[in-house]
């Protein structure tokens, strides 16, 4: 069954704590991505990686940090630097098609402070 | 830079009524241009897609959208709304040359809401 597989789907952070959320795809796809999606403000981008062993910040990376190294994995680190964790978190792969690159999505972690 | 912008957070409808959800983009070049649709705590799933082909694309679940340069717009459309479309949708572009590496750039979002 293939496809991106996003765990957990709730996760509970307690002040000063890092967590880690995953995400394993086997679409066999070289591009992931990570988003964070806040109500009302669409979502934007953490991190995102072209190739294993190498990432690239996106537009709100501070506070979180993320490894590849393995093409079917990419998990994000939520750090105790990142004040407002709070938000649903979503992964992406990436494949080129004729004519633009279509990005499939995980089903989300909905990260809460406790 | 290029920025997509959808207006209107929240569009209500009835059953049986035209969806409009209207999307503008900004950018020099017309980029490549999407719509998802996103159901409660799921992620989000490809309606339809744009790449310069043709300006009417149709996409699943009786959804079209139109590009038209002109006025810098995408904006998705059904005929007939069924309660089951009552979702939050999303309209993504990225630019369609240059080493964008398949970023997308997504605007704010419009939860559709749907009368019996």
């Amino acid at each position: 069954d293939g496809g991106i597989t996003q765990s957990p789907k709730y996760l509970f952070r307690k002040e000063g704590q890092n967590v880690t959320l995953s995400c394993e795809q086997n679409l066999n796809h070289d591009a992931m991505y990570w988003y964070r999606q806040d109500p009302g403000q669409g979502l934007r981008l953490i991190y995102y990686s072209q190739i294993v062993n190498d990432f690239q910040k996106g537009d709100i990376a501070e506070g979180y940090s993320v490894s590849r190294e393995k093409k079917e994995s990419f998990p994000l680190t939520v750090t105790s630097a990142q004040k407002n964790p709070t938000a649903f978190y979503l992964c992406a792969t990436n494949t080129p098609t004729r004519g633009g690159n279509i990005q499939y999505f995980g089903a989300g972690t909905r990260l809460s402070v406790l | 830079a290029q920025s997509v912008t959808q207006l209107g957070s929240h569009v209500s409808v009835s059953e049986g009524a035209l969806v409009l959800l209207r999307c503008n983009y900004s950018s020099s070049v017309p980029p490549y241009l999407f719509w998802y649709v996103q159901y409660p705590n799921q992620g989000l799933q490809l309606l339809l897609k744009y790449t310069s082909a043709a300006t009417l694309v149709k996409g699943i679940n009786g959804f079209e959208a139109e590009f038209k340069k002109s006025e810098t717009s995408f904006h998705l459309t059904k005929p007939s709304a069924h309660m089951s479309d009552a979702a939050e949708y999303f309209c993504a572009g990225t630019p369609s040359g240059g080493t964008s590496y398949g970023k997308l750039t997504f605007g704010q979002g419009t939860i559709l809401t749907v009368h019996p």
